[in-house]
This record gives structure tokens, sequence and C-alpha cells, in this order.
């Protein structure tokens, strides 16, 4: 069974700091791997998604990158702003087909102005 | 604007009733997904479908029921089977080939009284 885990589960940095968010996942047999935001008591909000084919996908000040073979994706953001905080969760595409995602349980970030 | 809507935003249920959970999207999108959240927890899966009139049970289907009549629409009903309803409760759609990206609803917070 596909288990996704993610470290560390809280950070807290000063604003201008680039940081980097770990993904870890123990099948390596995945179709994508999503990143997503979501703030306090909202929806999810779609970040990146990288195909099992890709090594990395950037957007903006955001990177994500995928090493299928050692089961790890990292979400790297550069020059964080307090308007960055929130939870940052990582899944894994499961299955053949449309089958749904494996989530880990997310990083809590807090950019300090 | 194109998206998805989860209805009401807000829940609350006595103890023995059935409640349904309402979610459309206007993407043309061919899959639909329900996940749960609990607090401290990943979003886990309860029910997808890939096509309209066909939909399977996700890992946690148990006390729930789920119909796709129409290709915009995916309710969801937590039964009083349920034994932990209190929960938010994310929908989700993507075009449906498997490798695409989710996009999210905005959420229904379901408290048991």
């Amino acid at each position: 069974k596909q288990e996704v885990t993610q470290i560390p589960a809280a950070l807290s940095v000063p604003e201008g700091e680039n940081l980097v968010l770990n993904c870890s996942f123990t099948d390596s047999a995945i179709y994508n791997l999503q990143w997503f935001r979501q703030d306090p008591g909202k929806g999810l909000t779609s970040l990146l998604l990288i195909q099992s084919s890709q090594r990395e996908q950037t957007s903006g000040r955001l990177n994500a990158s995928l090493d299928k073979s050692s089961g790890r994706s990292t979400l790297y953001i550069a020059a964080s702003q307090p308007g960055d905080s929130a939870t940052y969760l990582c899944a894994v595409g499961r299955g053949g087909g449309a089958d749904g995602l494996t989530f880990g349980k997310g990083t809590h970030l807090i950019i300090q102005p | 604007d194109g998206g998805i809507t989860q209805s009401p935003k807000y829940l609350f249920r006595k103890e023995g009733q059935n409640v349904t959970l309402s979610c459309e999207q206007n993407l043309n999108h061919d899959a639909m997904y329900w996940y749960r959240q609990d607090p401290g927890q990943g979003l886990r899966l309860i029910y997808y479908s890939q096509i309209v009139n066909d939909f399977q049970k996700g890992d946690i289907a148990e006390g729930y029921s789920v119909s796709r009549e129409k290709k915009e629409s995916f309710p969801l009903t937590v039964t009083s089977a349920q034994k932990n309803p209190t929960a938010f409760y994310l929908c989700a759609s993507s075009i449906g080939t498997g490798m695409d990206e989710q996009f999210f609803g905005p959420g229904t917070r379901l408290t048991v009284l």
C-alpha cells in the first residue's frame, strides 16, 4: 500500500529565505505527483503537476523535482513571502486510470514578516 | 467561470440522520472524486467516478454512498452507518486520463451534533 510522508511537519522561516519541502513515497510505480497549497478552512489549490516521466516542473518562484527511483520529491520556494504561509500537500497518482490520489499529511509553513 | 462548487459550506447533522453533500463542476471533466480530511491526517479517498453511471470505492467507503447520473454532478451521501462523520469533505475532478491534474472544490465541513 502506497504511503506518502512529508518532512518537516511544520516550518517557520523569515521572509526572503529560500526553502525546501520534502515528500517521500514508498511505491515508485506512480503515475504522477502533484503539489497543493491549502489555506485554513479552504479547499486545495494545485501548484504543480509532475508526470512520472518528468524530472521537474517550474511555476514562478516554485520548482518541484521528482526522483521516482528513490521515491522522493522536493518543492523549492524561492524568496519566500508572508503570503506563502499555508499548508503544502504532496500527493501521488495511484493505480491505472483516474483512480485518485494518495496524500501526505502536509507541511505547515509560516513565513515571518 | 469554470470550477467546482460544493454546497453547503457548513452542515450540521443529528446522529442517525443521512445527509447529502453536493458537488458540481463545469469543467467538462470525466472523473470526479470525494475525499475526507481530518485534523492532522492526510486526505483520504472515499469514492471516485471515471465516467457517468460508474463509480468505485476508495479506501474509506463504508458508511458513504454516491451517484453519478450526470457528468457535472457527483453527490455524496453520508449515512447513519458512518461511525465518525465529523470531518471536512472535499470534492475534486480531473479530465480523466489518470495522468492529469486534479482540481478541488472549496469543501463542506460536516459536524454531527
